[in-house]
């Protein structure tokens, strides 16, 4: 069954560096996003990626976070100078709009990121 | 005010039993979605099932059916014979509007549900 990878599982990162997280979404999905989750509470939407631009985004993502597309699979969240509150689970996730009725998210398995 | 409610943050069950777990939304727009997620301890985020608000007949994916009371705004997940790999966090979550996907999904606190043998 297709999956969202992500890459890394786990990183740690001192306070004020960059971090990259990456992710492959399903090949023929369309829409992708970032959400986030930090320990012990509820899955946050950060943004959603459509034909190469964001389509919507929270208040949650501000000036500190872009995500690209380099290429043809690869959609990456980019946060540029991480504090201490960064620190939490970010998913990737992707869906096929062409899919009938409910657009289902396909969730990649995480990259939890540490900020000391 | 939230827009997913789920008032119960621990539950613990009998093994084989049938559980419901409860969702209440918030939305004053007419097309939307409603969607339950499994987490287990490993992490990841699992879709379970889906129910479009123009839905008529209540969806089910094998054990799994949600309970869909369009006038109460409730979606509530049925489990039926539960088993110990249920054992997981539930997380109800809701799209609005007609954009798609470009509207993210809000999530609810989720519901943390313990099978006993």
């Amino acid at each position: 069954e297709p999956e969202v990878t992500q890459t890394p599982s786990h990183q740690v990162t001192q306070m004020g560096q960059e971090v990259i997280l990456r992710c492959v979404p399903i090949s023929n999905h369309l829409y992708f996003y970032w959400y986030r989750q930090i320990l012990g509470q509820k899955v946050e939407f950060l943004v959603s990626f459509y034909n190469n631009e964001i389509s919507e985004k929270s208040e949650i993502f501000d000036d500190q976070f872009s995500v690209e597309r380099p290429d043809g699979s690869n959609f990456t969240l980019k946060i540029r100078s991480t504090k201490l509150e960064d620190s939490a689970m970010y998913f990737c996730a992707s869906s096929d709009v062409r899919q009938a009725g409910a657009n289902v998210l396909t969730f990649g398995a995480g990259s939890r990121l540490t900020v000391l | 005010a939230q827009k997913i409610t789920q008032t119960q943050p621990g539950m613990f069950v009998q093994e084989k039993e049938a559980v419901t777990l409860d969702c209440t939304y918030d939305t004053s727009d007419q097309s939307y979605g409603l969607f339950w997620y499994k987490q287990p301890s490993s992490g990841e985020m699992i879709f379970l099932i889906y129910q479009g608000s123009y839905d008529e007949q209540n969806a089910t994916e094998g054990r799994y059916s949600l309970n869909f009371q369009k006038a109460r705004k409730s979606a509530n997940l049925v489990i039926s014979a539960s088993q110990l790999g249920d054992s997981a966090m539930y997380f109800c979550a809701m799209r609005e509007g007609g954009r798609g996907g470009a509207d993210g999904l809000t999530f609810g606190k989720g519901t943390h549900l313990i099978i006993q043998p």
